[in-house]
């Protein structure tokens, strides 16, 4: 079974300062792993993903992950915080076959917000 | 531009009727999805199809209605069976073998009087 946990509801950083979203994900098979962005009101849109080749994933807007699979971590990074990255964040995970279309979990979810 | 329509935006529903919500995608993609998403909370899945005529129920199909009779389009239905419709409406789609990367609709917000 797979699940996904985010660690911080809600996490409020100044303008210029780095972001940390913290996301701990359990799989029985080699996961794929994502990060996506909501803005209010509006869809998802992914921000970056992982799947197996490079542990360190870049993303849109200056973000990036690292996978760290002794600690089951896929942590979400940003080194300067802009006001426009204030916004919902979901950590999602995957089993990585090809056959269970249903089985995408997403977690509950970060609220950035950004202070001038 | 290619993507994912829905509309309407908003939609207001009185208890005991039906409402459909669109979803269109000009992404030629095989798979489309339908979740819920509730304050707090992460999405939820409804339902999903991954070719025309064909559609399985996700986590909480009750009270929900789908049809996948074109490639492009995948119409949600929200029945008056459904007793706590009130939520942010999402669609997605995915192509073929890339099911878990999504692209999603900018969202309809159904909202029960």
């Amino acid at each position: 079974a797979q699940s996904v946990t985010q660690l911080d509801s809600h996490v409020s950083v100044s303008e210029g300062t780095p972001v940390l979203l913290r996301c701990n994900y359990s799989s029985s098979y080699s996961p794929s792993l994502f990060w996506y962005v909501q803005h209010p009101n509006k869809g998802l849109q992914l921000l970056l993903k992982y799947t197996s080749a490079a542990t360190l994933v870049k993303g849109i807007n200056g973000f990036e992950a690292e996978f760290k699979k002794s600690e089951t971590s896929f942590h979400l990074t940003k080194p300067s915080a802009h006001m426009s990255d204030a916004a919902e964040y979901f950590c999602v995970v995957s089993d990585s076959r090809e056959t269970s279309y249903d089985k995408v979990i997403f977690g509950p979810g970060t609220s950035l917000s950004v202070i001038p | 531009d290619g993507g994912i329509t829905q509309s309407p935006k908003y939609l207001f529903r009185k208890e005991g009727q039906n409402v459909t919500l669109s979803c269109e995608q000009n992404l030629n993609h095989d798979a489309m999805y339908w979740y819920r998403q509730d304050p707090g909370q992460g999405l939820r899945l409804i339902y999903y199809s991954q070719i025309v005529n064909d559609f399985q129920k996700g986590d909480i199909a009750e009270g929900y209605s789908v049809s996948r009779e074109k490639k492009e389009s995948f119409p949600l239905t929200v029945t008056s069976a459904q007793k706590n419709p009130t939520a942010f409406y999402l669609c997605a789609s995915s192509p073929l073998g890339s099911y878990n990367e999504q692209f999603f609709g900018p969202g309809t917000r159904l909202t029960v009087l």
